[in-house]
């Protein structure tokens, strides 16, 4: 499943299939491009982040894609599994300068 | 101990009243900030703090009074708050400010009524 930034806020994915969540940033300056996840009652929690001198970087199940061309952001999650349910924020930061979340996009997994 | 602990979990508060929201870490971290997110909405930065002295002020209004007493310490003073100031408000550390993974906690649901 895969969802298109602002316009699709809301993903649902099949368990055991490959989740992709897009975002478009607007400040081509970001030192920084950072995944968090959200879930219900709680605070964010930081996935992984990608620096932007690079194009890929891999976590445990998850692989964060920036495309500065486009200035677009991803976040593919391999099989996903019911506790990946959560809202999933991009976010950029510059130097010391403040995190900076995008609109989030709300992932279900269905068992 | 990786937590930043938040209370209280619920406040309900009058537009008179004054209350604080007290927030601790003990995982050695130099910042600390303070987000307010409202429903559906990403988290939106109100003020940081770096060893213990206001860095960043977002524009807050005063009626919400930012203080760090020490470096495991955030507080956040309210008095004449709005109804439109109900929110959840995180806190959060992070080693550094120019760091990028940042520690938040569970966040004070409040209600201005």
């Amino acid at each position: 499943g895969e969802s298109v930034g602002l316009h699709l806020p809301t993903l649902s994915v099949q368990e055991g299939d490959n989740s992709i969540i897009n975002c478009a940033y607007s400040n081509s300056a970001s030192d920084y491009f950072i995944w968090y996840k959200q879930e219900s009652g709680k605070g964010p929690q930081f996935i992984i982040d990608i620096r932007s001198n690079m194009d890929k970087r891999q976590g445990q199940r998850v692989t964060v894609l920036l495309n500065k061309t486009v200035k677009h952001l991803s976040l593919q999650i391999a099989a996903t599994q019911p506790g990946d349910s959560a809202v999933y924020f991009c976010a950029e930061k510059s130097g010391a300068n403040n995190l900076f979340f995008g609109t989030g996009t709300r992932l279900t997994v269905i068992p | 101990d990786t937590e930043v602990t938040q209370t209280p979990k619920h406040l309900v508060m009058g537009m008179t009243n004054k209350k604080s929201l007290k927030c601790e870490q003990h995982m050695g971290h130099r910042a600390m900030y303070w987000y307010k997110q409202k429903a559906k909405k990403p988290p939106e930065l109100m003020f940081v703090y770096s060893y213990e002295k206001l860095s960043i002020n977002e524009s807050v209004p005063s009626r919400f009074s930012p203080e760090c007493p020490n470096s495991s310490l955030l507080n956040l003073h309210l008095h004449a708050l709005q109804p439109e100031d109900s929110a959840l408000y995180l806190c959060a550390s992070s080693q550094g400010i120019s760091r990028t993974e940042a520690f938040f906690g569970q966040g004070t649901r409040l209600t201005v009524v």
